[in-house]
């Protein structure tokens, strides 16, 4: 089973440029999440998803767009990058309140 | 909107002792979930523990139990008989109907 995967693993941005983080899972999951994680600290919520076609902004949405086409893809969009995003971003899923499921993150510096 | 708080930024256990992790949160809801996970340096998250709201047991895994007082709402992680492997940064974690919140999460450290 792949599970939740996300590409890039690492990414360098220069300031003002564009990127999209992809998230993609394999488990029908009708919740997705993302997340981001500053050194030494917790999760902080960005964006999450209840279903295709329905996304809601969490704790930190600004700088960050996403959309949910299909029940298995959720990006993340970076418009303008900006130094404080960098940041480790982890996309999560899951079928209801039993477990999420975590990919392995992408470590991005913006320089 | 709901917050989670892990007062403890680092904890220190002897091997094969007991580890108690501290979590508070704050809700108005009635129904929601608690979790606890585990982040070894590999970055992989792990579910520890989970408890819904609506139970009073508290949930065992193994070594792993917490004590869930929801009047206080307090969530606190013991871990007995700490191993190495223990060794982690431990999440508390609130979810309510849509969304899921993290505490800013606690450094173990077990020494031999």
């Amino acid at each position: 089973n792949a599970g939740v995967t996300q590409t890039p693993k690492f990414r360098i941005l220069k300031i003002g440029q564009s990127m999209t983080l992809q998230c993609t899972q394999d488990m029908n999951h009708n919740y997705m999440y993302w997340y981001r994680q500053d050194p030494g600290m917790g999760l902080k919520l960005i964006y999450y998803s209840v279903g295709a076609g329905i996304t809601d902004k969490g704790e930190v949405p600004n700088g960050y767009n996403v959309s949910r086409s299909t029940t298995e893809d959720f990006p993340l969009r970076l418009e303008l990058a900006a130094p404080s995003q960098t940041s480790v971003y982890f996309c999560a899923s899951e079928g209801g309140p039993t477990e999420a499921f975590f990919g392995q993150g992408t470590r991005l510096t913006v320089v | 909107a709901q917050t989670v708080t892990q007062s403890q930024p680092e904890m220190s256990v002897q091997e094969a002792e007991t580890v108690t992790l501290s979590c508070t949160y704050d809700t108005s809801e009635s129904d929601y979930y608690l979790f606890w996970y585990k982040q070894p340096p590999s970055r992989q998250m792990i579910l520890v523990i989970r408890q819904e709201a609506y139970k009073q047991q508290n949930a065992t895994e193994n070594r792993f139990s917490v004590n869930f007082q929801k009047a206080a709402k307090s969530f606190s992680l013991k871990i007995s008989d700490s191993q190495l492997g223990d060794a982690a940064m431990y999440f508390c974690a609130y979810r309510s109907a849509n969304d899921m919140r993290f505490g800013a999460g606690t450094r173990l450290t077990v020494k031999p």
